[in-house]
C-alpha cells in the first residue's frame, strides 16, 4: 500500500537560514505523481510542484529546490534563505491510484511544521 | 486561477445537528474531493466525486455523506454532528485529463462540535 513519511514533525529555523524538509514515500506502482502543498496559518493548502516518476530532474523555483531521488524514494524540499512568510505547514503527497472515472488519489503525510523566526 | 470556495470558514454546531458544507469551483473540473485534516493524521479522504451524481466512498466515509448535483457544487453532509467530528474540513477539485492530477483546495471550514 501507498505511504508518505514526513517524519519532521517540527523544525524551528531563523530566519536567512536554510532549511530541507523531508518527504520518504512507498508505492508498488512505477507511475506515479509527487506533490509538494504548503498550508500557511490561513488554512489553505497552497499546491507548490508536481513530480512524476519519471523525472528525476531536480527542480528549482526562486529560492525552493526539490531533490527527487528514486533510489531512496525521497523527494525532499530545500527553502534557501528562509523568510519569516515561508512559516507553515507543508505536505508531500503520493498519487498513484487510479480513482473510479479517472483521477488520482492523494496519499498525504502527516506534514512538517516549519516555523521561521526573526 | 483555479477557485474553490467553501461556503464557511468556522461553524459550530450541537451534537445531533444536522450539518451542510458546502463547496464551490469555477473552473468546470469533473472530479471533487472532501478530505478532513486532523493533527498527527494529515488529511484523509472521506468521499468523492468524478462527474454529477456520482459519489465514491473514501478513507473514511462513516459519518459521512455527499451530493452532487451540479458539475460546480459537492457538498458534505454530516446526518447527525457526533463531537470526533470536531475537525478542518477541506475540499478540493482537479481535471481528469493525463497529466491533470493537481488537486486545489479551498480554504477549509473548522468545524466545532459540542
Amino acid at each position: 500500500a501507498q505511504k508518505v513519511t514526513q517524519a519532521q514533525t517540527e523544525i524551528s529555523v531563523v530566519e536567512k537560514e536554510d532549511v530541507t524538509l523531508d518527504c520518504v514515500y512507498e508505492t508498488r506502482d512505477t507511475t506515479y505523481y509527487l506533490f509538494w502543498y504548503k498550508q500557511p496559518p490561513s488554512g489553505e493548502l497552497v499546491f507548490l510542484i508536481r513530480r512524476n516518476s519519471f523525472d528525476e530532474q531536480n527542480e528549482i523555483s526562486g529560492r525552493y529546490s526539490w531533490n527527487f531521488q528514486k533510489s531512496t524514494s525521497s523527494f525532499n524540499f530545500t527553502i534557501t534563505a528562509s523568510q519569516v512568510v515561508d512559516s507553515a505547514v507543508y505536505f508531500c503527497a503520493l498519487s498513484d491510484d487510479i480513482l473510479t472515472g479517472g483521477g488520482n488519489k492523494l496519499t498525504f503525510g502527516t506534514g512538517t511544521q516549519l516555523k521561521v523566526e526573526l | 486561477d483555479v477557485k474553490v470556495t467553501q461556503s464557511s470558514r468556522y461553524l459550530v454546531k450541537r451534537t445531533g445537528e444536522k450539518v451542510f458544507l458546502e463547496c464551490v469551483q469555477d473552473m468546470d473540473h469533473e472530479n471533487m474531493f472532501w478530505y478532513r485534516q486532523d493533527p498527527g493524521l494529515g488529511l484523509r479522504l472521506i468521499y468523492f466525486s468524478y462527474d454529477v451524481k456520482m459519489k465514491e466512498k473514501g478513507d473514511i466515509p462513516e459519518g459521512y455523506s455527499v451530493s452532487r448535483e451540479k458539475k460546480e457544487r459537492f457538498s458534505l453532509i454530516l446526518e447527525s454532528a457526533s463531537t470526533n467530528q470536531t475537525s478542518m474540513y477541506l475540499c478540493a477539485s482537479s481535471s481528469r485529463g493525463v497529466g491533470q492530477e493537481t488537486q486545489y483546495f479551498g480554504p477549509g471550514t473548522r468545524l466545532l462540535v459540542l
